[in-house]
């Protein structure tokens, strides 16, 4: 069965701190991985995408990795700052025709002061 | 501007009554999604739709309808409204060559 695990559930840590969210899937056969960031009220948006072949993706403070043979992905939260706030995605498309993503239940990060 | 726009942004109905919720896109997306949002639950699919003439259930559809008037346009109803239902709905479109979804906003609905 298709599955993306996320984990923690929720994290809370002190402004400037990092962090590591982590999403394990179980998807088959792979396409891609995107990390979306939703803000409370607010619709998820896009803030990486991985594909088979890459290991690593940055945008700006928010680092994303793949590893392909053991079918995880991290997004690594540097220097966080209040406005990180929010819950993170992690969908994985499936390789095959229709809709087919596999959507994890999100992390919810809380940064404090 | 919102590339995808929802309304209502938020509704209370009671038990019974039909609401429609409705999304437009102004990115000329073919593909068009609505999820709904519990707690402890993640985004779940309702329905989806690849071009006008495209209709397809997704893993939640018992209790919905769809309608795609046209590319940009894609409403949600509930013909008969229950309180289980009360939920965040987001529309969301996607271009095939990228896959990478724009939602919307958010439909809060309450069910009394």
């Amino acid at each position: 069965k298709n599955q993306v695990e996320q984990s923690p559930q929720s994290l809370i840590i002190l402004e400037g701190k990092n962090c590591t969210l982590q999403c394990n899937y179980t998807v088959s056969p792979f396409s891609n991985l995107r990390w979306y960031k939703q803000d409370t009220g607010r619709g998820p948006v896009s803030l990486t995408i991985m594909t088979f072949s890459e290991n690593t993706k940055s945008n700006g403070r928010y680092t994303a990795t793949l590893d392909a043979d053991t079918k995880q992905s991290s997004l690594h939260i540097t220097a966080s700052q209040l406005s990180d706030s929010a819950s993170y995605i992690c969908v994985v498309s499936v390789r095959q025709a229709g809709t087919a993503l596999i959507f994890g239940k999100g992390t919810t990060l809380s940064v404090s002061s | 501007d919102a590339d995808v726009t929802q309304t209502p942004r938020n509704r209370i109905t009671k038990t019974g009554k039909r609401i429609m919720l409705e999304c437009s896109q102004t990115k000329g997306h073919d593909r068009m999604y609505w999820y709904r949002q519990d707690p402890g639950l993640g985004l779940r699919l309702i329905y989806y739709s690849f071009d006008v003439k495209d209709i397809n259930k997704g893993e939640i559809s018992d209790g919905y309808s769809v309608s795609r008037q046209a590319q940009a346009k894609f409403s949600l109803s509930l013909e008969s409204a229950i309180p289980n239902q009360t939920a965040l709905y987001f529309c969301a479109a996607s271009a095939l060559n990228t896959g990478e979804l724009f939602f919307g906003e958010g439909s809060r609905l309450t069910v009394l």
